[in-house]
Formats: C-alpha cells, sequence, structure tokens
C-alpha cells in the first residue's frame, strides 16, 4: 500500500514570496490534515478535510494562508506572502474515515523562508 | 483546548537497555485516544503504539508498552531492549471522541541510543 506522498521535499523561498505544497493522500483515505512543525516544536493542525470539505480551519492563518482539495483527493496548501516565522516542515495526514483515530504521515516539505 | 505536555526533552539510552518516556495531558474528555509517534531523522511520522482511553488493559507492540494512569492523565512509554534504530524523535499525541480526529501533540522527546 502507497503511503502519504508529498512534494516539494524542500524549498527555499525569499519573504513575499509565494509558495505552494501538495499531497496526495493514501487511496480511500476521506480524511486529511495539514501541519506545521516547527522546529523544537511537536505538529500543530492548520487545516483539516474530510473529502473535498473543510471540517476544522480554525489555525489557519488566512490572510496568508490557503488551502483545497477540490475533488476530495489531492490537497494543496499555499502561503502568499511567506513570511520569515513560516520557516517550518510541512505535514500531510490521512486517515480513513473522521471516526478512526490513526492517522498516517507524509515525509513533510521542509520550508526555509529567507 | 487540550494539551499535551512532554517534560523530557531529551533522553538516552544504552543499548539493550530500557528507557520511559512520560507524558502527562489535560482534558475534560471521557472517551478519546492516545499515542505515541515516532520520527526519524528523515521526518516521516510513524505510530508506534495506541492506547483507547475505554480499555483497562495498557497496549503493548513487542519491544513498546505504556503505562497509561487515566486519572493522573499520564501516558509514559516504555521501549524495552533498546535498539540504535529506535533513536529518533517521539511525539506523544491526544485525539479526542469530540474534537473530530483532530490529534493534539507533545513537543517531543529526542532519545539517543548509546551502542
Amino acid at each position: 500500500e502507497a503511503g502519504v506522498a508529498q512534494s516539494p521535499r524542500y524549498k527555499i523561498i525569499e519573504k513575499r514570496q509565494s509558495v505552494a505544497f501538495w499531497c496526495n493522500p493514501i487511496s480511500g483515505h476521506a480524511t486529511l490534515y495539514w501541519y506545521q512543525q516547527i522546529l523544537g516544536q511537536g505538529p500543530k493542525l492548520l487545516i483539516q478535510f474530510q473529502n473535498n470539505g473543510v471540517v476544522d480551519d480554525s489555525q489557519l492563518p488566512k490572510d496568508r494562508f490557503s488551502a483545497e482539495r477540490l475533488k476530495g483527493v489531492d490537497s494543496t496548501l499555499k502561503i502568499q506572502p511567506a513570511k520569515l516565522e513560516d520557516s517550518a516542515v510541512y505535514l500531510c495526514a490521512s486517515a480513513l474515515a473522521l471516526a478512526v483515530h490513526e492517522q498516517f504521515f507524509g515525509p513533510g516539505t521542509r520550508l526555509t523562508v529567507l | 483546548a487540550q494539551t499535551v505536555t512532554q517534560s523530557q526533552p531529551e533522553m538516552s539510552v544504552q543499548e539493550a537497555e530500557t528507557v520511559t518516556l512520560s507524558c502527562t495531558y489535560d482534558t475534560s474528555e471521557s472517551d478519546y485516544y492516545l499515542f505515541w509517534y515516532k520520527q526519524p531523522p528523515s521526518r516521516q511520522m510513524i505510530l508506534v503504539i495506541r492506547q483507547e482511553a475505554y480499555k483497562q488493559q495498557n497496549a503493548t507492540e513487542n519491544r513498546f508498552s505504556v503505562n497509561f494512569q487515566k486519572a493522573a492523565k499520564s501516558f509514559s512509554l516504555k521501549i524495552s531492549d533498546s535498539q540504535l534504530g529506535d533513536a529518533a524523535m517521539y511525539f506523544c499525541a491526544y485525539a479526542g471522541g469530540n474534537t473530530g480526529n483532530q490529534f493534539y501533540f507533545g513537543t517531543g522527546t529526542s532519545l539517543t541510543v548509546i551502542p
């Protein structure tokens, strides 16, 4: 069974530039999550999808971050414009359904904002 | 909001010895799940073990076991016969029945295994 795929693995940009991350969850997983993991901290949830609908985006900085999962499969997370404090690893995870509590994580995208 | 606390930023253990990683959490929910995830340097988080709060029996997965103390809101991970491959960041996580499978993570414990 293929795991959660993410790309790119690494990205370096300058502040005020835009960046996008892509995630392909495990086939058949209805629930998808984006986390931000700042160095030395645990992952923090940014947004949670159930199929193509948003379940929770209360911790997403909506003035600069956006995410979509239009067809209920792949998802993209965008930052526009980036700030220095956005430097982090962005993790995507998926789960079979909302009621199933095991999440499977992708390898992450390490973003460096200069 | 739920909080998860890991008070040990770093731990070390001799190969083949046993180590215990601590985790405490705060919640008002009665139905929830607790997890330990391992994150090796390659960054992919891997589930180590899970515990359902309604189960009194502590979960065990081969060399990994937990000590779940519901009243004390404590959830420690014991690694027996430590191996070099166990070196990683370990995160304790909470998922509540009322939070739609949202995970709350601790800050992690970096485990070093000394040959």
